[in-house]
């Protein structure tokens, strides 16, 4: 049972660059999310999607872009990455909203 | 945005003690998840509650869905080592058809 899984685990980026997290889930969920978790602030989420081809802003979206193209996977992009996106990165799916969210194992992300 | 304040931010205790937790808003909720995380993984559901006044069990682990819709509990009762980690309270608002919101955590150290 995979879950939800979600590459790379770990990335070191310079100010700048760009880079795509992959998130994959065999679920047959319709929803998937991407949150930020930092120190002190919880779980903020960037953005979601209620199903294939669809995408929502969420608390923390700005410097992100997300896509669904196939209802098992969903992308999260930064275009140019700032130090502030530093950061643990963590997938999510569900079968409907307000239901239970499973959780990715996280991606650790830092911005140099 | 909305918010739930989840309290005590930390607790350091003995081996054996029994633990509580709450998270509370001002909104009423629809549902009340609770989650621990490990250092270094995701989240992992523990308990999930959708009526008000619901008690549910889960080992030593107890969770009530308050009367008032705005507030929930988690208890864990003769606390072991592996208890240690950050537990969040996750809820849906009602009236929503949104995302579920995060208290801040609670971070659980046990002392052998």
């Amino acid at each position: 049972n995979a879950g939800v899984t979600q590459t790379p685990k770990f990335r070191v980026l310079k100010t700048g660059q760009s880079m795509t997290l992959l998130c994959a889930q065999d679920m047959n969920h319709e929803y998937m999310y991407w949150y930020r978790q930092d120190p002190g602030m919880g779980l903020r989420l960037i953005h979601y999607s209620v199903g294939e081809g669809t995408t929502a802003k969420g608390e923390v979206p700005d410097g992100y872009n997300v896509s669904r193209l196939k209802k098992q996977n969903f992308l999260l992009g930064l275009e140019s990455a700032a130090p502030s996106q530093t950061s643990v990165y963590f997938c999510a799916s569900s079968y409907d909203f307000g239901n239970t969210i499973y959780f990715g194992e996280g991606s650790w992300l830092t911005v140099v | 945005g909305q918010q739930l304040n989840q309290s005590p931010q930390s607790m350091f205790i003995q081996e054996g003690e029994d633990v509580s937790m709450n998270c509370t808003s001002s909104s009423i909720f629809n549902t009340w998840l609770w989650y621990k995380q490990d250092p270094g993984e995701g989240p992992v559901l523990l308990i999930a509650l959708y009526k008000a006044g619901e008690l549910t069990s889960n080992g030593r682990l107890t969770a009530q869905f308050g009367i008032t819709r705005k507030d929930s509990f988690l208890n864990i009762s003769a606390s072991i080592p592996s208890d240690v980690g950050i537990y969040f309270c996750a809820g849906q608002l009602r009236g929503s058809q949104g995302n579920l919101i995060f208290g801040k955590g609670t971070k659980l150290s046990v002392k052998p």
